[in-house]
């Protein structure tokens, strides 16, 4: 079965440090969607691409996150400089989305940051 | 626009009894609806999806929903609660061909040996 790939799975870092995650998307899904997932704010949009193309950002924190898929097998977000609240787990997921019906997301294990 | 409401956002059965997790959606298009359910320290599992052909949609682990326009509700059903059911369940829409995916609150699955 094709799945969605995230690295890593748990990452544990102090405030100010950057932080990278990753995800490889499914092969020929056009669509990858990064969501953030907390206890208090449940599952959060935080931006997504459409064929590699940043489609919405608006969820993001623009001044210490970033989003970006420099090809088809690859998309990273990262923050610098963390801070505490960025604890959460991220999951990336991905669709073929757009076409008669949308697909349903698949979604990654997701990583667990913890910013202490 | 779209919107999906969890009409409960902890339900609690007994091991072997019927599970029933309720849905409302709301939607301009034809919406297509999905389930998902996400265990402790996982990711969001597709468990079953409607995307306008049969109402009665049938999923994995023996679940299944129905689609009732007329009551805008895609219910989430189980003959009999299994252990391995304990879990959190989340109710999806998104329009046809939309950008967007509106995930409902969640409702978490206790099961009682």
């Amino acid at each position: 079965d094709a799945r969605v790939t995230q690295t890593p799975r748990h990452k544990v870092t102090e405030m100010g440090q950057e932080v990278t995650m990753r995800c490889q998307p499914i092969l020929g899904h056009n669509t990858v969607f990064w969501y953030r997932q907390t206890m208090m704010q449940g599952l959060e949009l935080l931006a997504y691409f459409r064929n590699r193309a940043p489609l919405d950002d608006s969820g993001m924190p623009k001044d210490r996150f970033s989003a970006e898929m420099p090809d088809a097998t690859l998309a990273t977000l990262k923050i610098q400089p963390s801070e505490p609240r960025d604890s959460a787990v991220y999951f990336c997921a991905s669709g073929l989305i757009g076409q008669r019906p949308n697909s349903p997301l698949h979604f990654g294990n997701g990583t667990r940051l913890t910013v202490t | 626009a779209q919107s999906v409401t969890q009409l409960d956002s902890h339900v609690s059965v007994s091991e072997g009894t019927p599970v029933l997790l309720r849905c409302n959606y709301s939607s301009s298009y034809s919406p297509s609806l999905f389930w998902y359910v996400q265990h402790p320290n996982k990711g969001l599992q597709l468990l079953l999806k409607y995307t306008s052909a049969a109402t009665l949609v049938k999923g994995i682990n023996g679940f299944e929903a129905e689609f009732k326009k007329s009551e805008t509700s895609f219910h989430l059903t189980k003959p009999s609660a299994h252990m391995s059911d304990a879990a959190e369940y989340f109710c999806v829409v998104t329009a046809y061909t939309g950008n967007q995916f509106y995930f409902g609150t969640g409702t978490s699955l206790t099961v009682i040996p």
